[in-house]
């Protein structure tokens, strides 16, 4: 089966930095990727790691370690735009193609 | 704007009924996938098309059923609705079966079964 683990909600400061943890335990693996999705629109790609290690985007970085199947999202310099959900998703070879298996969200809220 | 399209943006209907949701991927792209999301079960993948044929299934139910035109784009079927198919049902798309590693999202259809 697939496990994706991730906290349900977070609260961090406007101008702060926040870090959101992603754990999974899947049948496979060929990447990981973040997603943020506001409340009722589609979600929008943020990041993709598929070997080890930090991979850098502006103000959004994301980690990855396979063997401990962990990784990470970090949102520096947080905006009240950034209130949103970030969704862990882990991409699953499936037959003769992939999908892509996501936790249920961690629902970030920016305050002042 | 992805530029993935989903038709309609809404669609309320009555239990028992059929529906068909449409999706016309990126310009260029030839894999298709399919998504529910609902408020207890976050998203789910349901099925992916590659190129006009079916590649990868998911949680889909024997009532619902898509499929890939030559032009690419994608239907979803879902029949003998319930009310807990209510949900968000998204598609996406990607350049190849497993490269072009990003998905990109429609803007999603909201089914409600009253």
């Amino acid at each position: 089966g697939q496990n994706i683990d991730q906290p349900t909600e977070m609260t961090a400061t406007e101008g702060a930095i926040v870090q959101i943890n992603c754990t999974y335990q899947t049948s496979g693996f060929n990447g990981l990727f973040w997603y943020q999705q506001h409340a009722g629109e589609a979600p929008t790609f943020l990041s993709y790691n598929v070997l080890d290690g930090l991979e850098e985007k502006g103000r959004f970085s994301s980690f990855l370690s396979r063997s401990k199947g962990y990784s990470y999202l970090l949102l520096k310099e947080l905006q009240m735009k950034d209130s949103a959900s970030y969704l862990c998703a882990v991409r699953v070879p499936t037959g003769g193609g992939n999908k892509l298996t996501f936790g249920t969200g961690t629902q970030l809220k920016v305050e002042l | 704007d992805s530029g993935v399209t989903q038709t309609p943006k809404h669609l309320i209907t009555a239990t028992g009924q059929r529906v068909t949701l449409r999706c016309s991927p990126r310009s260029g792209d030839l894999s298709v996938y399919w998504y529910q999301q609902s408020l207890d079960q976050g998203l789910q993948f349901l099925i992916q098309y590659y190129n006009g044929e079916e590649r990868a299934k998911g949680n889909i139910l024997e009532r619902f059923s898509a499929q890939q035109f030559p032009d690419l784009h994608s239907e979803l079927n879902l029949s003998s609705l319930e009310l807990g198919d209510s949900a968000l049902y998204f598609c996406a798309s990607s350049a190849g079966l497993a490269g072009g590693y990003e998905q990109f999202f429609g803007p999603g259809t909201r089914l409600t079964v009253l």
